[in-house]
């Protein structure tokens, strides 16, 4: 099994870019969380899906973030307008059976300058 | 939502063994204990799950008191790959199993 796999694991952009953060889940698992990791806040859930659906989503930032899970084996994170204050690290997790908990992977460090 | 308390960090001597322990002074009869490590530019790795007692797999053990508002993540003869930051969570598999607090940087020292 590859694991979650993220894509790309590095992006550097100028603000008011458009940024997609990629996401493939394991196969099989039916929950899928975006986080993001910053010094000063640590990890944030950011959103989560069960089986496609949307069920939590209230730590969004704001309007400026969105998230997609079209199908089971991927999802999107969209950042636009990008800002300075968006860069850190986000991880994508996914989980079966959450009894043996979550599997991440190893993130997209987006740096917005 | 129960709320962690972790101590922010620790140090340690290779080939010491390490307990770390995490206060969950308001954990609701369905809620769990998880840990996870988070090694630098890596997401966090599930170590071990428990509900009471001893929890024990091949890299960890989880000592839950019978009263449940602790536990304590036992790592044996840690070496210098154990440097990591170690979370503590409570939940009950829902959205309450998914927020991180501050974690414990575990330092291993040579």
């Amino acid at each position: 099994d590859a694991g979650v796999i993220q894509s790309p694991r590095h992006e550097v952009t100028e603000m008011g870019q458009e940024v997609t953060l990629r996401c493939k889940p394991i196969s099989g698992h039916n929950s899928l969380f975006w986080y993001r990791q910053t010094m000063m806040r640590g990890l944030e859930l950011l959103i989560y899906f069960n089986n496609n659906v949307p069920i939590d989503d209230s730590g969004m930032p704001e309007d400026r973030f969105s998230a997609k899970m079209p199908n089971a084996s991927f999802s999107t994170l969209k950042i636009q307008p990008s800002e300075p204050r968006d860069s850190a690290v986000y991880f994508c997790a996914s989980s079966l059976d959450t009894a043996y908990g979550y599997t991440f992977g190893s993130g997209t460090r987006l740096t917005v300058v | 939502l129960a709320k962690t308390t972790q101590p922010i960090s620790m140090d340690s001597y290779e080939g010491q063994e390490v307990n770390i322990t995490c206060s969950h002074n308001n954990i609701a009869t369905n809620d769990y204990i998880t840990w996870y490590q988070q090694f630098p530019s890596q997401g966090p790795r599930f170590i071990i799950q428990g509900y009471k007692t001893k929890v024990t797999n091949e890299v960890a053990s989880l000592f839950i008191p019978a009263d449940r508002k602790s536990s304590t993540l036992s790592l044996p003869r840690v070496s210098l790959s154990d440097t990591a930051v170690y979370y503590c969570l409570v939940g009950d598999g829902g959205a309450n199993n998914l927020f991180f607090g501050t974690g414990t940087r575990l330092t291993v020292i040579p």
